[in-house]
């Protein structure tokens, strides 16, 4: 059974840094691909980045390119966020997901780690 | 980049009625790589249809994806209790893009 488990998530102010991790267990980590999406309380889903199953190639949307880093250790069979100078507004829940059979149909989510920023 | 809108935003029903939701997009969606989410609250969201129509593994038949280009759809036949929810379509392609969610909410 694929599971997804997410942490690291917490209170930080405005500026600060925070770094999420996903325990992936229950399949092949080093041959799937993996991405991060987050929801804002009460808000709808947003895609925020993707790295491949060799970590060789990533992406990220426009509203976090330059401040957040999606990496992972296939050894490990973990996936990690770094969130760097936040904002307010990237107050959310973040998930971690797994790709299926291509990069975009989410098949597989954890159950997310909550993000607060807030001073 | 392509835009989804989702309609209506909240769908009121009684258990037992059909629903269809719908989702348009700003420009064709190549290849129909249009899928289907369910989320109820306090969870995270579970893959219904890829590929437009393609039911996920694991998902009841009364779910049924459809459509091509800019214009796709998600019926549920006969509303069980445990089909209220917000549904999100999405494409996928390029950068992932959510629909901003259609409520299905008990009338």
């Amino acid at each position: 059974e694929v599971q997804l488990v997410e942490s690291g998530g917490g209170l930080v102010q405005p500026g600060g840094s925070l770094r999420l991790s996903c325990a992936a267990s229950g399949f092949t980590f080093s041959g799937s691909s993996m991405n991060w999406v987050r929801q804002a309380p009460g808000k709808g889903l947003q895609w925020i980045s993707y790295v491949s199953s060799s970590g060789s190639t990533v992406s990220y949307a426009d509203s976090v390119k330059g401040r957040f880093t999606i990496s992972r250790d296939n050894a490990r069979n973990s996936l990690y966020l770094q969130l760097n100078s936040l904002k307010a507004e990237d107050t959310a829940v973040y998930y971690c997901v797994k790709d299926f059979q291509r990069w975009g149909i989410f098949g597989y989510w954890g159950l997310g780690t909550l993000v607060t920023v807030s001073s | 980049e392509i835009v989804l809108t989702q309609s209506p935003g909240t769908l009121s029903l009684s258990p037992g009625e059909s629903a269809t939701l719908s989702c348009r997009a700003s420009q064709s969606v190549s290849n129909s790589y249009l899928a289907w989410y369910q989320q109820k609250p306090g969870q995270a969201p579970r893959l219904l249809i890829y590929g437009a129509s393609s039911r996920a593994t694991g998902i009841p038949d009364r779910f049924s994806g459809s459509g091509s280009g800019t214009d796709f759809s998600l019926t549920i036949s006969r509303v069980e209790p445990e089909d209220f929810a917000v549904y999100y379509c999405q494409h996928y392609g390029g950068s992932p893009f959510f629909g901003p969610g259609t409520k299905v909410d008990i009338k």
